[in-house]
């Protein structure tokens, strides 16, 4: 089965712990994504890497951080400085290339909880 | 920053109705998607439109792009149960990430 994953489903924290979101994707894509989605609302993009070893913040970056250490895997992590991580998280990956972009895949996405 | 704005937020119809959703948008766009996402789920793309292109196809989907305008409609005809979900659309202005609208909540009732 080719697709993106992630884990844990539903993940519950106490303030001040850092906690890290898995994405993995067998879709042998270039680009992975993290988005945060709160209710009722849009997604926001947290942070995007278009070839491994490289990624770029998106819109709303501080209080999380990230690796790309594989093509595979695109860890995310939601340090205690994020003043309010409680969220819907996604993952999504793509291909990448020189024409406009490629539709994204999505995982289905991980609640985090913090209390 | 959030460069699709959706309308309406919410719609509910009888299931057989036609549904249309639009989008609109504020800078110039390499193209424009549509996504679908049901309840506590992922999102699934529906539908890619180009610049270039003014209408696309796709089952019972038809996705219109007036780039004069910066806007997009999104018509689901013979509606049904199934389609009930939140859609949104994302534009790429060639950046290499998309940015996302807010969605419309769609609720087709049997």
């Amino acid at each position: 089965d080719g697709g993106i994953t992630q884990s844990p489903k539903y993940l519950f924290r106490k303030e001040g712990q850092n906690v890290t979101l898995s994405c993995e994707q067998n879709l042998n894509h270039d680009a992975m994504y993290w988005y945060r989605q709160d209710p009722g609302q849009g997604l926001r993009l947290i942070y995007y890497s278009q070839i491994v070893n490289d990624f770029q913040k998106g819109d709303i970056a501080e209080g999380y951080s990230v690796s790309r250490e594989k093509k595979e895997s695109f860890p995310l992590t939601v340090t205690s400085a994020q003043k309010n991580p409680t969220a819907f998280y996604l993952c999504a990956s793509s291909h990448t290339g020189t024409a406009s972009s490629y539709e994204q895949y999505f995982g289905p996405g991980t609640r985090l909880t913090v209390t | 920053s959030q460069q699709g704005e959706e309308d309406p937020q919410a719609l509910s119809i009888q299931e057989g109705e036609n549904a249309t959703m639009n989008c609109s948008y504020k800078t110039s766009i390499n193209n424009l998607q549509w996504y679908r996402q049901n309840s506590g789920r992922g999102l699934v793309h529906l539908i890619l439109i180009r610049s270039n292109e003014r209408e696309k196809h796709s089952g019972r989907l038809r996705v219109t792009l007036d780039t004069s305008k910066k806007s997009s409609s999104l018509l689901i005809t013979a509606s049904r149960a199934a389609d009930t979900a939140s859609y949104f659309c994302a534009t790429d202005a060639g950046t290499g990430k998309l940015i996302f609208g807010q969605g419309t909540t769609l609720q087709v009732k049997p």
